[in-house]
């Protein structure tokens, strides 16, 4: 069975600074890999997303994500966080058989 | 273009109610899905449908019931309201293809008491 790991519950930045997330999956086979973001009150928002190729995946609102498959793992950064940056951040793996499964999420805090 | 909506946006029920969900989406999507969000759980799949007329059971099916009659629609339903199923459900869809995104609807958060 398919299952994600965020190891990180909440993190708390400074504006202008860097992040990075966690995510660490478990897939017998080769896995597609996303990350979505929730803002308070809101769905779900694909940042990015990962499923063959170049393992530095590039995405919306400035972000990036490197699947490491050695390490099972598909961590999110950015170099500068701003403001807005603060939401809740998903890790989710997929398969061929097209359900989702999504770690328990980040919650980021971005401090002034 | 409004993509997935989803009514009501909120709901308080009694313990032993009935109710249905209402996902909409104007994407000719093929797939739809059903999740539920619980503080520290992330997302779990209730339910998913691979095309109209076809439903199929997720991570945490038990306490409801679904149908896709119309394409474009996907319907929850919970026969009798439990104090376990209080949460906020999505509903999402996409293309069908195992790396397509899904699009997520707004939620509905609903309470039972």
């Amino acid at each position: 069975a398919q299952s994600v790991t965020q190891p990180d519950i909440h993190i708390t930045v400074s504006e202008g600074a860097s992040l990075e997330l966690r995510c660490n999956y478990s897939y017998g086979a080769t896995p597609y890999l996303f990350w979505y973001v929730q803002s308070p009150g809101q769905g779900l928002q694909l940042l990015l997303k990962y499923f063959s190729g170049d393992t530095l995946v590039q995405g919306i609102k400035g972000f990036e994500a490197e699947f490491k498959r050695s390490q099972s793992s598909f961590n999110l950064r950015k170099p500068s966080v701003h403001w807005s940056d603060a939401a809740e951040y998903f890790c989710a793996v997929g398969g061929a058989d097209y359900k989702l499964s999504f770690g328990a999420g980040t919650t980021v805090t971005v401090r002034a | 273009n409004a993509g997935v909506t989803q009514t009501p946006k909120f709901r308080v029920l009694k313990t032993g109610q009935s109710m249905t969900l209402l996902c909409a989406q104007d994407m000719n999507h093929e797939y739809m899905y059903w999740y539920r969000q619980d503080p520290g759980m992330g997302l779990r799949l209730i339910h998913y449908s691979v095309g109209e007329g076809t439903t199929a059971k997720g991570e945490v099916p038990d306490g409801y019931n679904v149908s896709r009659l119309k394409k474009q629609n996907f319907l929850l339903g919970l026969e009798s309201a439990a104090p376990s199923q209080t949460s906020v459900y999505f509903c999402a869809s996409s293309l069908g293809r195992a790396s397509d995104e899904q699009f997520f609807g707004p939620g509905t958060r609903l309470t039972v008491l």
